[in-house]
């Protein structure tokens, strides 16, 4: 079953803007891990966020990570059209990656 | 460093049949895990393996099963196909150690049932 959802199901911005989505999950984590994929293929791991970690930063990338309302936020800033993807959260509850629970999983269109 | 690899990418068989799909982790990754993808179900837990061993098990019938070799590589076999076992099947390859680990997922198989 899944952990929980990601808000929206579906986004779309134009180039340049930036693009929010939400995760929420049930449980106590250990970690959240975000991840892209395109088109059905594989997922890209975007960043790991530790359950002590408030905020992460990478690139073009911002988390952030509420353990008191089980909730994260990914934030693309000045998108472009090579980020249009799905994005799906995945929450780590045992530690070490052996059973990640993912998120329904935000479809992002970056129109150019 | 070479990434996850998984093969074959793409699967057509019949009812019935069984399959064993491949998966190589990451070198120096003693963790491999399997994640079916269907548009109904999204992304859902298999399996994990950890040097060998099967640390955790998803819900799924006894049809879906796997293994892990001295080598790290995994297989996935479902036997008995069914029309619902169309999806992709994605494997995870993490260190399978420390709390907080990253897991890094191949392109996955496609697998149709017809």
């Amino acid at each position: 079953s899944q952990q929980g959802e990601e808000d929206p199901q579906a986004l779309s911005i134009q180039e340049g803007e930036n693009a929010t989505m939400n995760c929420s999950y049930k449980t106590s984590i250990n970690n959240l891990q975000w991840y892209r994929q395109n088109s059905g293929r594989g997922l890209v791991h975007l960043i790991l966020i530790r359950s002590n970690e408030r905020e992460k930063h990478s690139g073009r990338l911002r988390v952030t990570l509420d353990t008191s309302k089980k909730s994260s936020s990914l934030l693309i800033t000045a998108s472009r059209a090579a980020d249009t993807a799905s994005y799906f959260c995945a929450t780590d509850e045992a530690g070490s990656a052996r059973q990640l629970t993912f998120g329904s999983g935000t479809q992002l269109t970056v129109l150019p | 460093k070479a990434g996850v690899t998984q093969t074959p990418r793409y699967l057509i068989k019949t009812r019935g049949q069984q399959v064993t799909l491949s998966c190589s982790p990451i070198s120096g990754h003693r963790s491999v895990s399997w994640y079916q993808q269907t548009p109904g179900q999204g992304l859902q837990f298999l399996f994990e393996y950890f040097s060998e061993t099967q640390r955790n098990k998803g819900n799924f019938p006894g049809r879906f099963s796997g293994r892990q070799f001295s080598n790290s590589r995994s297989e996935m076999n479902v036997s008995t196909l069914e029309l619902g076992d169309s999806a992709l099947y994605l494997c995870a390859s993490s260190m399978g150690t420390g709390i907080n680990t990253e897991a890094f997922f191949g392109q996955g198989t496609r697998l149709t049932v017809v």
